[in-house]
């Protein structure tokens, strides 16, 4: 079966660093997604990772470890409006396939 | 401002209604997905489409009906739903044979249906 997990909530203080962590089991591998999704609105891009290591993308970076089936997504420099939800999905077939998605992890950034 | 735009954003219905939702990609991709959003539950896939041809029915109930008429426009016809068929729907469009594209997604339509 396929199972993605990630922690359903996290708070963070404004200006500091989160980490939010995903581990996935799926039949197969071919790359590791991250969106945003605020409240009402679409998800969108983030990062895209599909060999080991660390992706960085401003203030975003994404990490992967496939032996491990884990992922995390690293938010720096915390503002008010990074408060939103962040999905973690697989596509676990070759080829341009649907993604799998977690169910997400709801970031509260506090002053 | 997204490339996939759905109509219409809030739908509220009876049970014994018939309603359609729209989607249009202005992007160029070949490949159009509906997903379900209910709250607390990860995004399920529901239909896939590529090059206009249905590939994927990740076995949703036949009261919902999907129509790709091409490859800017998808639809999704609902009739006689359950009140548990409340969620955002979201539409997402990607480019087939280009792996690590990623999909982009549409606003959503919310819907209640009573």
């Amino acid at each position: 079966g396929q199972n993605i997990d990630q922690p359903t909530e996290m708070t963070a203080t404004e200006g500091a660093i989160v980490q939010i962590n995903c581990t996935y089991q799926t039949s197969g591998f071919n790359g590791l997604f991250w969106y945003q999704q605020h409240a009402g609105e679409a998800p969108t891009f983030l990062s895209y990772n599909v060999l080991d290591g660390l992706e960085e993308k401003g203030r975003f970076s994404s990490f992967l470890s496939r032996s491990k089936g884990y992922s995390y997504l690293l938010l720096k420099e915390l503002q008010m409006k990074d408060s939103a939800s962040y999905l973690c999905a697989v596509r676990d077939k070759t080829g341009n396939t649907p993604l799998v998605f977690g169910k997400g992890t709801r970031l509260s950034v506090i002053a | 401002e997204t490339g996939v735009t759905q109509t219409p954003r809030h739908l509220v219905m009876g049970m014994t209604n018939k309603k359609s939702l729209k989607c249009e990609q202005h992007l160029g991709h070949n490949a159009m997905y509906w997903y379900k959003q209910s709250a607390k539950k990860p995004l399920e896939l529901m239909f896939v489409y590529s090059l206009e041809e249905r590939v994927e029915n990740n076995s949703v109930p036949s009261r919902f009906s999907p129509e790709c008429p091409n490859s800017s426009h998808l639809f999704l016809h609902l009739h006689t739903l359950q009140p548990e068929d409340s969620a955002l729907y979201l539409c997402a469009s990607s480019q087939e044979r280009w792996v690590n594209t990623e999909a982009f997604f549409g606003q959503g339509t919310r819907l209640t249906v009573v």
